[in-house]
């Protein structure tokens, strides 16, 4: 069955380093998201993004934040400038059309600014 | 804006009971679609369920189904005859059908099954 795919499972980088989080989404899915979970918290969305650009984006998705899909399989997400509360697990999901309901979630990345 | 709320941190249940997790939510919307998700120890989140507003009949899906009540916006989820695989963390998730794509969540439920 096809699945959501992130890498890496887990990263730490130092404060104020840019980090990219990559997702492979489900290959006939049309929109994309990242959600975040700060550890202990709940799951939040960032962005959401369909025909190569953001549809929606949340208080949190700052200009720190920005997502891009640079071939036909990957989806990434670039932090420029990680600060110690960008800490936290990264989601990515996609979902096949606007009118279906489902997102399909991957494993995540556990992001750990030190 | 919307909100999901899921009281009960923590739920355990003996393997093959019934256990129902707790989710209520507040909008002003009236078209809107509810899900629960579950995310294993170390697993992606799965879809579980999930429910049309517009629909008046609790979703099923084989041991587990729903109590919808729109009036309370309350959405319930009951798992009957818990397997030692259930185990997980279960989230509340909301969206709109009318304005933006993304979830909002609740805090999560960790659920214990007891063997």
């Amino acid at each position: 069955e096809p699945e959501v795919t992130q890498t890496p499972s887990h990263q730490v980088t130092q404060m104020g380093q840019e980090v990219i989080l990559r997702c492979v989404p489900i290959s006939n899915h049309l929109y994309f998201y990242w959600y975040r979970q700060i550890l202990g918290q709940k799951v939040e969305f960032l962005v959401s993004f369909y025909n190569n650009e953001i549809s929606e984006k949340s208080e949190i998705f700052d200009d720190q934040f920005s997502v891009e899909r640079p071939d036909g399989s990957n989806f990434t997400l670039k932090i420029r400038s990680t600060k110690l509360e960008d800490s936290a697990m990264y989601f990515c999901a996609s979902s096949e059309r606007y009118s279906t309901h489902e997102q399909f979630f991957g494993p995540g990345t556990r992001l750990t600014v030190l | 804006a919307q909100t999901v709320t899921q009281s009960q941190p923590e739920m355990s249940v003996q393997e093959a009971e019934t256990v129902t997790l707790s989710c209520t939510y507040d909008t002003s919307e009236s078209d809107y679609y509810l899900f629960w998700y579950k995310q294993p120890p170390s697993r992606q989140m799965i879809l579980v369920i999930r429910q049309e507003a517009y629909k008046q009949q609790n979703a099923t899906e084989n041991r587990f189904s729903v109590n919808f009540q729109k009036a309370a916006k309350s959405f319930s989820l009951k798992i009957s005859d818990s397997q030692l695989g259930d185990a997980a963390m279960y989230f509340c998730a909301y969206r709109s059908a009318t304005s933006g794509q993304n979830f909002v969540f609740g805090p999560g439920t960790r659920l214990s099954v007891l063997p």
